[in-house]
């Protein structure tokens, strides 16, 4: 089955700093991968869609400067959040597809604490 | 804008209990998905349905999408202990951009 691999799984950071997330599909080449970030007790709200070799889509609210997107390759995309603030605190995951009859496979989360 | 909306937001059943979690979206969707995640863990993809009225099980899951292919539900025949979690249903009005509902939190007590 699809496999998708996410790190760290949990990072503690100061404020101030920035944190890189990265996430790699294992066994299929994902041309676009999505990013949610999830409150406790929450849905999964979409943040960003990264496409392979091209510029992020940003949902609306999401700020494209502090959530810095970067596909470069067809197995590996990265959210680096920069300047971080205890308000980003929170459950990061992303995820891909290897087809339009398959469902999505999620990363195991990263759980950002800034402190 | 777009929206998936699912209920209850909470269920709690007595093991050997029916449990049935709805989705309706704002808009047709092109197909709709079911995930599972555990507590302190990530959603799992359960399932794909893309036919208008289709109906899919698997052993104690019954899965339905409407026939305006704008709602379905997931219904667990008998639970257990195992099946806890959060459920989420995903729809996907076109070009794969998934709408999540708010998910349904189910407790079994046994």
């Amino acid at each position: 089955g699809a496999v998708v691999s996410q790190h760290p799984s949990r990072v503690i950071c100061k404020s101030g700093t920035s944190v890189k997330i990265e996430c790699r599909s294992l066994d299929f080449q994902a041309t676009t991968m999505f990013w949610y970030r999830q409150f406790p007790k929450q849905s999964l709200m979409l943040m960003a869609t990264s496409n392979e070799g091209s510029k992020a889509t940003y949902e609306q609210g999401v700020e494209k400067d502090k959530f810095l997107i970067n596909h470069a390759s067809l197995t590996l995309s990265t959210l680096t959040v920069t300047s971080a603030h205890p308000e980003d605190s929170s459950f990061y995951i992303c995820s891909a597809t290897r087809g339009t009859n398959y469902g999505y496979t999620f990363g195991s989360g990263t759980r950002l604490t800034v402190v | 804008g777009q929206q998936v909306m699912q209920i209850p937001q909470y269920q709690h059943v007595q093991e050997g209990e029916d449990f049935t979690t709805y989705c309706n979206s704002s808009t047709t969707l092109s197909n709709i998905q079911w995930y599972k995640q555990r507590p302190g863990g990530h959603p799992v993809f359960l399932i794909q349905l893309v036919k208008s009225g289709e109906v899919k099980k698997q052993k104690r899951l019954t899965f339905q999408f409407g026939e305006a292919k704008k709602n379905s539900s997931l219904h667990i025949t008998a639970t257990q202990t195992t099946d806890v979690g959060t459920y989420f249903c995903a729809g996907d009005p076109q070009g794969g951009k998934l709408i999540f509902g708010q998910g349904t939190e189910l407790s079994v007590k046994p």
